[in-house]
């Protein structure tokens, strides 16, 4: 079973400013199958970036996602203030089955 | 626009059987798979597994003892159990669709605390 592991834990930014985030796998994630989400407090999960890179329907562009095989980052290239909450990774394994990371909160500096 | 909206009793004692319904709008079962993922106050999301509209499924195997899923066509509802609940389980529950590897629509999600 993969393991994701996202770092930091939490990441204290300002608005405007770049937010790096991080999820990276005990082992090869078959097809780039990695998907992203923001979770508010008090709501569910919604989905950002599917296949490692690819917006959701509605997503601004300042999000990106990259990446492939056991490494990849979601960037929010300046951030809004509705941006800060919690960031997910997600994969698709072989089983087939799914595994959430830990969480990236963003929060307010 | 397919909406997802969970049902089920909030509280369930220790030992029993913690049974939710998912509610599809918007949309036919057909064509995908249906997860369910917890979340304990607080802590990260968990898969709990999915189903598909024809009956198969995939648990996560830590829970595989504990689990069944299943789905009701003409009702467009699929169905979590979960037996011998202890404290471990109180979690927000939410149910969500998947498409390929990925889940893009989700329920609201509803508490469940296991509690006597």
């Amino acid at each position: 079973e993969i393991v994701l592991t996202q770092s930091p834990g939490t990441l204290s930014l300002s608005p405007g400013e770049r937010a790096t985030l991080s999820c990276r796998a005990s082992q090869s994630v078959s097809s780039s199958y990695l998907a992203w989400y923001q979770q508010k407090p008090g709501q569910a999960p919604r989905l950002l970036i599917y296949d490692a890179s690819n917006r959701a329907t509605g997503i601004p562009d300042r999000f990106s996602g990259s990446g492939s095989g056991t490494d990849f980052t979601l960037i929010i290239s300046r951030l809004e203030p509705e941006d800060f909450a919690v960031y997910y990774c997600q994969e698709y394994g072989t089983s087939p089955t799914l595994t959430f990371g830990g969480g990236t909160k963003v929060e307010i500096k | 626009q397919v909406q997802l909206q969970e049902s089920g009793p909030g509280l369930v004692k220790p030992s029993e059987t913690l049974s939710l319904t998912c509610s599809v709008s918007g949309g036919s079962l057909s064509s995908y798979y249906w997860s369910w993922i917890r979340q304990p106050p607080g802590k990260g999301l968990e898969w709990i597994g999915y189903i598909g509209h024809s009956g198969s499924t995939n648990y996560k195997s830590s829970l595989k003892s504990q689990v069944t899923m299943s789905v009701d066509r003409s009702k467009n509802q699929f169905s979590l159990r979960l037996t011998s609940v202890t404290a471990a389980d109180t979690a927000v529950y939410y149910c969500a669709r998947m498409y390929s590897s990925f889940l893009d629509h989700w329920g609201q999600g509803t508490l469940v605390t296991v509690s006597s």
